[in-house]
């Protein structure tokens, strides 16, 4: 079955430099949720898109945008990155349109700041 | 005091055991409740999903959700050395996406 891919898997930045993490999410999926996980943490939620608009909004730095596109997949713009934003950054998708809650998870972007 | 308590462990059973994970929590909204499988580096894998109390059974995992005390349980029946990794339990309350997480059990199976 077709699951929720990432883009780019790994990703290396200088500090003040700009990221642009891609989450393509599961056929016929119209909900996006992106989450965050530093070393040893439980990932904590960001910011999620229900048909293209934000639906939610958790822990999300100014500094961060998200969109969801019209194919449904979305982008993660990350700016002035620092140190401590190195995490592993995962997507997840969802069918709301359908009733469905369960969210399925992206294999993550590891993204490292030096 | 985080709204999703789970003890860390390390676990350690030998393979064949009956493992039982739990996670406790405080925030009474909350209606949806989740069980993910971690390897490490990898994405969270969604392993069992219940809306609010009972129980759900598939294959060799059952899942608790006791609302009264707010508790859930996941158990995993005839363990595997396949079943090492971190399991995290995560849930949701109505009208919000946010996925609230436990901070993982590390389990290993071994031979």
């Amino acid at each position: 079955a077709a699951g929720v891919i990432q883009s780019p898997r790994h990703l290396i930045k200088e500090k003040r430099e700009t990221a642009t993490l891609k989450c393509y999410p599961i056929p016929r999926h119209d909900t996006v949720y992106w989450y965050q996980q530093g070393p040893g943490q439980d990932p904590q939620f960001l910011i999620s898109f229900y048909e293209k608009m934000q639906s939610d909004k958790g822990s999300i730095p100014d500094r961060f945008s998200a969109q969801q596109f019209s194919d449904y997949h979305s982008e993660l713009n990350m700016s002035s990155l620092e140190l401590g934003d190195s995490a592993l950054y995962f997507c997840a998708s969802t069918s709301t349109g359908q009733g469905e809650y369960e969210q399925y998870f992206g294999p993550g972007t590891r993204l490292t700041v030096t | 005091q985080k709204e999703v308590e789970q003890d860390p462990g390390p676990l350690s059973v030998p393979e064949g055991a009956i493992v039982s994970l739990n996670c406790t929590y405080s925030n009474s909204a909350f209606q949806y409740f989740m069980w993910y499988r971690q390897y490490s580096r990898k994405g969270p894998e969604l392993l069992m999903y219940t809306y609010s109390s009972g129980n759900k059974e598939d294959g060799r995992f059952t899942a608790q959700v006791d609302k009264s005390s707010k508790y859930i349980s996941l158990f995993i029946r005839d363990s595997q050395p396949s079943d090492s990794a971190t399991y995290l339990c995560a849930m949701k309350q109505g009208g919000s996406e946010k996925l609230v997480f436990g901070k993982g059990t590390k389990l290993t199976v071994n031979p």
